[in-house]
């Protein structure tokens, strides 16, 4: 049973570009949520997806946003990178419901912005 | 000042040492609290759970809870070097808000 996979695992790109990352989440699972953690840093909130629409979003600018695809993939965009954006961007699977049922990370998309 | 505070670390112990991992937090409204274990270039997996005080015990892991204190600790028994990794401590609440709140982390070393 596959768990939760995230496309592409590296990244760089350069600052004012665009980038698109990937979830497939766990089978069986419905609910994405995307963190990202930065150098030494616990992961931080962005956004959580549930029957294609975001239903909580954490502290982070518009320039983040996502989608949820019917078969419950999910992307992560960001516009006009800066290069504090460099991070880990974790995505993050579960069953409908609050985060203490579980969830699966992947291993998530290192960015970097050069 | 944050939600959940963690000590950074670097913590190093030989091989067979009691570990402990120490989290504050501040939110009140916290009501579930999670220990997840997090190996290089992987992403964080879930160790332990609980919604109570008092404490929890799963193996050579044990979690405690304080919430009069707002404190929350994991101890490690018989310490491996297979549990060399960063060791996150996440809070949330069970209505309305889906997020996890996580602690810095604290980087672990077992030393054989």
């Amino acid at each position: 049973d596959a768990g939760v996979t995230q496309s592409p695992t590296h990244l760089i790109k350069t600052r004012g570009q665009q980038v698109t990352l990937r979830c497939s989440p766990k089978s069986g699972h419905d609910t994405v949520s995307w963190y990202q953690q930065a150098l030494g840093q616990g992961p931080q909130f962005i956004f959580q997806y549930y029957e294609e629409e975001e239903r909580q979003r954490g502290n982070f600018p518009d320039r983040f946003s996502g989608h949820q695809f019917p078969n419950y993939s999910s992307e992560l965009n960001v516009n006009a990178l800066l290069l504090g954006d460099s991070a880990l961007y974790l995505c993050a699977s579960s069953l409908e419901g609050p985060a203490v049922y579980g969830y699966t990370f992947g291993s998530g998309t290192r960015l970097t912005v050069v | 000042q944050k939600e959940v505070e963690q000590d950074p670390g670097p913590l190093s112990v030989p091989e067979g040492a009691i570990v402990s991992l120490n989290c504050t937090y501040s939110n009140s409204a916290f009501q579930y609290f999670m220990w997840y274990r997090q190996y290089s270039r992987k992403g964080p997996e879930l160790l332990m759970y609980t919604y109570s005080s008092g404490n929890k015990e799963d193996g050579r892991f044990t979690a405690q809870v304080d919430k009069s204190s707002k404190y929350i600790s994991l101890f490690i028994r018989d310490s491996q070097p297979s549990d060399s990794a960063t060791y996150l401590c996440a809070m949330g609440i069970i209505q309305g808000a889906q997020k996890l709140v996580f602690g810095q982390g604290t980087r672990l070393t077992i030393n054989p």
